[in-house]
């Protein structure tokens, strides 16, 4: 079974940084495109990241380049989404997912970053 | 930036009666490779978003068979031909042709 385990959100100042993490078992990590999708409270779906199987290619959403960055550990098993410079308009659950036929399959329960003073 | 639209946004329905929600996209999501990455997805209130379809009418495994995809081009909808208690809850469409890929702002179905 695919399991999909975000961590790492929480209450931080405009201006700061956050690193998530995704814990992802029961599939081949190494082999899947893997990505990062946020709500806003009350709010639709916003694509913000995705990243290859190796690591080399990423891909963001405008809103957050140059201040966000995915990574993934394969030997971990991990994603990763380093957020700096937040704004408040970043404040959102952060859902993990892994990619398939363009699209996200399997999606963790998501992590809540507030970005407020 | 590919602009899905969906319709209606607010849908009541009623148990054991077919429902259809509609998404247009801005421009055609035929991809260069041939295929066209329109999909589905269900969220429940407090739940994490399902995919239901993707390439516009494939089910993904355990979607019940209620639920069908049709359209091509820009034009596409998602029928439910018996709707259940359980198919509450907010519908997006979204596109995985372009990147960035985007989701249609949810058509919200309740009972």
């Amino acid at each position: 079974e695919v399991q999909l385990v975000e961590s790492g959100g929480g209450l931080v100042q405009p201006g700061g940084s956050l690193r998530l993490s995704c814990a992802a078992s029961g599939f081949s990590f190494i082999t899947h495109w893997m990505g990062w999708v946020r709500q806003a409270p009350g709010k639709g779906l916003e694509w913000v990241a995705g990243i290859n199987p190796d690591g080399s290619e990423k891909s963001y959403v405008d809103s957050v380049k140059g201040r966000f960055t995915v990574t993934r550990d394969n030997a971990q098993g991990s994603l990763y989404l380093e957020m700096n410079s937040l704004k408040g308009e970043d404040t959102a659950v952060y859902y993990c997912a892994t990619l398939g036929d363009h699209s996200a399959v399997h999606w963790g329960q998501g992590t809540l970053v507030t970005v407020s003073s | 930036d590919v602009v899905m639209t969906q319709s209606p946004l607010s849908l009541p329905v009623t148990l054991g009666q077919p429902a259809s929600i509609s998404c247009r996209s801005s421009q055609s999501l035929v991809h260069s490779d041939g295929n066209t990455y329109f999909n589905w997805f269900h969220q429940r209130p407090g739940q994490s978003p399902r995919r239901l379809i993707y390439k516009v009418s494939n089910r993904d495994s355990g979607v019940p068979d209620r639920f069908s995809g049709s359209g091509s081009g820009t034009d596409f909808t998602l029928k439910i031909s018996r709707v259940e208690a359980e198919d509450v809850g907010i519908y997006y469409c979204m596109q995985g042709s372009y990147w960035p890929w985007t989701f249609g702002q949810g058509t919200k179905v309740e009972i």
